[in-house]
C-alpha cells in the first residue's frame, strides 16, 4: 500500500522568508500524481500545486514550487516570500492512475506558522 | 461557481441521535467523495461515488454510516445512531473524472464539524 510521510508536524517561518515542507512517499508504481493541499483555519482544503511523476520539470505556481526527486521518492514544497495568509496546515497527497485512481492518500500534515 | 457546498457547518448532537450531513457538488462534476478528518487518523476516504453510483464504500466505518447520492447535485452522509467517537470534520469533495489517469483534481467543501456528546 502506498504511504505518504510528512516528518515535520510543525514549522514556522518569518514573513517574507522562504520555507520548505518535506514529504516522502512509498510506492512501487512508476506513474503517479502528487499534490500539495493547504488547509487554512477556515478548514477548506485548497489545492496548492500538482506534479505528474513522468514530468522531470518541477511544478511551480507563483510563490509555490516543488522539488520532486523521483528516485528518492521525495516531494517537498517550497514557499517563497512567505505571507501571513500562508499560515495553514499543508497536506501532501499521492494518487496512482488506473482503476483505483480515485484514491488519494494523504500525509498527516504540517502546520505552518508565519511570524510577522 | 459556488464550489462544493456542505451543510451544516457545525453540528452538535447527543449520543444516539441521527445525524445527516449534506453536500452539493460542483455542477458538471461526476465524482463525489466523502472524507473524515480526525487528529488521530488524518484524512480518510469514507465513500466514493461515480455518476451517482457508489463505487467504493470500504472506508465506511460500520453499519451506522450510510451515504446516498440520489442525483448528480446532491449527496448525504447519515450516521445513525451517532457515538462520541464519530466526532470529526466530514468533508465532501467532487471532481470531473474523464478517465483513470489520476490527473483530476478534487475540490473540497468547507467541511462539517460534528461533535457528538
Amino acid at each position: 500500500a502506498q504511504t505518504v510521510t510528512q516528518s515535520q508536524p510543525e514549522m514556522s517561518v518569518q514573513e517574507a522568508e522562504t520555507v520548505t515542507l518535506s514529504c516522502t512517499y512509498d510506492t512501487s508504481e512508476s506513474d503517479y500524481y502528487l499534490f500539495w493541499y493547504k488547509q487554512p483555519p477556515s478548514r477548506q482544503m485548497i489545492l496548492v500545486i500538482r506534479q505528474e511523476a513522468y514530468k522531470q520539470q518541477n511544478a511551480t505556481e507563483n510563490r509555490f514550487s516543488v522539488n520532486f526527486q523521483k528516485a528518492a521518492k521525495s516531494f517537498s514544497l517550497k514557499i517563497s516570500d512567505s505571507q501571513l495568509g500562508d499560515a495553514a496546515m499543508y497536506f501532501c497527497a499521492y494518487r496512482t492512475p488506473g482503476a483505483g485512481s480515485y484514491q488519494l492518500t494523504f500525509g498527516k500534515g504540517t502546520k505552518l506558522s508565519v511570524i510577522p | 461557481d459556488a464550489g462544493v457546498i456542505q451543510s451544516p457547518r457545525h453540528e452538535v448532537t447527543e449520543m444516539g441521535q441521527e445525524v445527516t450531513l449534506r453536500c452539493k457538488p460542483i455542477s458538471g462534476h461526476n465524482s463525489l467523495f466523502w472524507y473524515r478528518q480526525t487528529m488521530m487518523r488524518g484524512l480518510e476516504l469514507l465513500i466514493y461515488f461515480n455518476n451517482n453510483v457508489p463505487i467504493d464504500d470500504s472506508g465506511m466505518p460500520e453499519d451506522r454510516f450510510s451515504a446516498k447520492m440520489p442525483n448528480a447535485s446532491f449527496s448525504t452522509l447519515k450516521i445513525q445512531p451517532s457515538e462520541p467517537r464519530d466526532s470529526a470534520v466530514y468533508f465532501c469533495a467532487s471532481s470531473l473524472s474523464r478517465d483513470n489517469s489520476g490527473a483530476n483534481v478534487l475540490t473540497f467543501g468547507a467541511g462539517s464539524r460534528l461533535t457528538v456528546l
